[in-house]
């Protein structure tokens, strides 16, 4: 079963800055089926990019995906405001869904 | 403008099963291949998937909830259903249904408690 590592845990940012979110997995996994989301308090989550690298619909382009193997980045050039708020990794293979445990990003 | 929306009871009282319903709407879920997932997150707490049905209508689940969970499909309601047995206070949740191999959509979720 593969587990995936998010860090840091927190990330205490101001607006505009850059935010840089890791997720390790156990062992190497395809990029075809590494995603991220977005949630904030009260709400469902969103998908924000898909395949690893792959901005879903609507996604501002401040949003990028990279990484391969077992060791993946969310990056958000410039933090909006409607940024902050907790970051999931989540990767599909073997009949099996997997999440992260997820990175706050919070205002400093 | 395809759409989740999940309904059931929200208070479940301890060993009994847990019966929630995902309504899909916008588009049929018999159809484009997609796995139909539920999805569930503790108060506080991280993401935990607990099973999906497909497209075709087999179903997966998360092996530390396989002796309790089933899943299954109303084509005619074009509805997917979770039923989660033997529940205890540790399964106090929002419970989310969603949709595909990366979840492009997500209903607003169900807060679902367990107490006597």
């Amino acid at each position: 079963e593969i587990v995936l590592t998010q860090s840091p845990g927190t990330q205490s940012l101001s607006p505009g800055e850059r935010a840089t979110l890791s997720c390790r997995a156990s062992q190497s996994v395809s990029n075809t089926y590494l995603a991220w989301y977005q949630q904030k308090p009260g709400q469902a989550p969103r998908l924000l990019i898909y395949g690893a690298s792959r901005r879903a619909t609507g996604i501002p382009d401040r949003f990028s995906g990279s990484g391969s193997g077992t060791d993946f980045t969310l990056s958000i050039s410039r933090l909006e405001p409607e940024d902050f708020a907790v970051y999931y990794c989540q990767h599909y293979g073997s009949s099996m869904w997997t999440f992260g445990q997820g990175t706050k990003v919070e205002i400093k | 403008q395809p759409q989740l929306q999940e309904s059931g009871s929200g208070q479940v009282k301890p060993s009994q099963t847990l019966s929630l319903s995902c309504n899909v709407s916008g588009y049929s879920i018999t159809s484009g291949g997609y796995a139909w997932s539920w999805i569930r997150q503790p108060p506080g707490q991280g993401l935990e998937w607990i099973g999906c049905i497909y497209h075709i209508g087999g179903a997966d689940y998360n092996p530390s909830l396989k002796s309790r969970v089933s899943i299954s499909m109303d084509r005619s309601k074009n509805q997917f259903s979770l039923r989660l047995s033997s529940v205890t206070a540790a399964d106090t949740a929002v419970y989310y249904c969603a949709r595909g191999y990366s979840l492009d959509l997500w209903g607003q979720g169900t807060l679902v408690t367990v107490s006597s």
